[in-house]
């Protein structure tokens, strides 16, 4: 069963526009949750990141939107770069006893820019 | 200068066989993970060290075994390696066991079993 889901596989977007990536969780204790991003041959990068306690955070072009009450989060990048080209990842973790730091991944979703 | 480097980065190998990939991180972080990343592409947690002792151990068959001799290094070995072992490992390490926040991943090992 998986606990994140990233529905969408791929996206293409033109640069300088935006990119949405969508992202769903169904476990309730989840209250961190993180974007990475991957190159191919490269492991995964981390970009930014939301408590549970915000609905927003944002650094330069790329904000996370979390959505509680319908268990979501988003990711915008604007405007988008050929360079953002890359696999996104969403992940969450949860505030468990002696959980150490186990994030749960979706499945990635494909993100192409082209010029 | 790489933070988190795990050798080798590919790794081929036939069944029956025992294997270990290294990882050594310079961030001075206390924790520790093995990912695998499956044929789906799912990223899986595997194991967590936390300053060289076992703090997450997720449903992994008994074939694979962690060694951390330090907190700057975490192991994996596996033994008598099967087909469905075949995947990309990435160890990782975060600052503390209380945050994933942004763990640092190294890049990789493609293991395939033939």
């Amino acid at each position: 069963d998986q606990q994140v889901k990233q529905n969408s596989p791929s996206l293409s977007v033109q640069e300088g526009r935006i990119s949405i990536l969508n992202c769903d969780y169904t476990n309730s204790m989840f209250d961190y949750f993180l974007w990475y991003k991957k190159y191919p041959a490269e492991g995964p990068t981390f970009l930014i990141s939301i408590s549970s306690i915000k609905d927003k955070n944002e650094d330069g072009r790329f904000t996370v939107f979390l959505n509680k009450s319908a268990k979501h989060l988003s990711l915008h990048i604007v405007p988008s770069q050929p360079g953002d080209s890359a696999v996104y990842f969403c992940a969450a973790s949860a505030r468990l006893p002696n959980a150490g730091n186990m994030l749960t991944f979706g499945g990635g979703t494909r993100l192409m820019v082209k010029p | 200068d790489t933070a988190v480097s795990q050798t080798p980065k590919y790794l081929v190998t036939q069944m029956g066989n025992d294997k270990s990939i290294k990882c050594e991180q310079n961030l001075g972080h206390d924790t520790m993970y093995w990912y695998k990343q499956d044929s789906k592409k799912f990223l899986k947690i595997m194991f967590s060290y936390n300053n060289k002792e076992l703090i997450i151990n997720e449903t992994v068959p008994n074939r694979f075994s962690p060694k951390s001799p330090d907190k700057a290094h975490l192991n994996l070995h596996i033994n008598s390696l099967e087909l469905g072992d075949s995947a990309v490992y990435f160890c990782a390490s975060s600052q503390d066991k209380f945050r994933g926040t942004e763990a640092f991943f190294g890049q990789g090992t493609r293991l395939t079993v033939v």
